[in-house]
């Protein structure tokens, strides 16, 4: 079944502790991109990536990590996270970022 | 920089009125047009699209959008809504070679 998939859907964790958020698809996408959800901003783009090794800002990069060693796995990486970081975060993947987005099920994030 | 707006934030309707969302968008060359879907507690997911062609677009469940490229403009409507259809509704822009750009959302809530 063609997929995005995520992990963890859900964490908390306290500010400074650093994490990880794993993004796969198995579509063979070239295009990859993070996205959070907030109340009333809608969804805004932190990092994106058009294919193996090539990454770019969003929106929103401030505080966030992102690579790119595979063309399957986009993971996100926040260093040293913060309460402002508090989101949902979804991953998404479509082929060469033409066409359509196939978005993964989101990662419910807190940051105490 | 390419932008979506989405002119209403929430819009609450009555089981079998008719809907029509707006969004408009900036950027005056070849556009690629969406219109997702969020329906509570689960991610995005694609409602129906716009690439070439016939400007009127069908989608899933009795959605169709419109565009009008005078007016920069990618309508969604449908004729009679359903308690089902409660959701937050999103539409987005690819144009160029930028990647995607997502409006703010429109929450639709539809009561009995």
């Amino acid at each position: 079944e063609a997929q995005v998939t995520q992990n963890p859907r859900y964490l908390i964790t306290v500010t400074g502790k650093k994490l990880t958020v794993t993004c796969s698809q198995n579509m063979n996408h070239e295009y990859m991109s993070w996205y959070r959800q907030d109340p009333g901003l809608g969804l805004r783009q932190i990092y994106y990536s058009m294919n193996v090794e090539v990454t770019d800002k969003g929106d929103v990069p401030e505080g966030y990590k992102v690579s790119r060693k595979e063309k399957r796995n986009f993971p996100l990486i926040l260093e040293s996270p913060s309460p402002n970081q508090t989101s949902l975060y979804f991953c998404a993947s479509s082929f060469r970022g033409r066409g359509v987005l196939y978005f993964g099920p989101g990662t419910r994030l807190t940051v105490t | 920089a390419q932008s979506v707006s989405q002119h209403n934030h929430h819009v609450i309707l009555s089981e079998a009125a008719s809907l029509e969302l707006g969004c408009n968008y900036s950027y005056g060359g070849t556009v690629n047009l969406f219109w997702y879907v969020q329906y509570p507690g689960q991610h995005l997911q694609l409602l129906l699209k716009y690439f070439s062609g016939d400007p009127l677009v069908k989608g899933i469940k009795g959605f169709e959008a419109e565009f009008i490229k005078s007016k920069f403009s990618f309508n969604l409507r449908k004729p009679s809504v359903q308690w089902s259809d409660t959701a937050e509704y999103f539409c987005a822009v690819i144009s160029g070679n930028t990647p995607l750009v997502f409006g703010k959302g429109t929450r639709l809530s539809v009561i009995a």
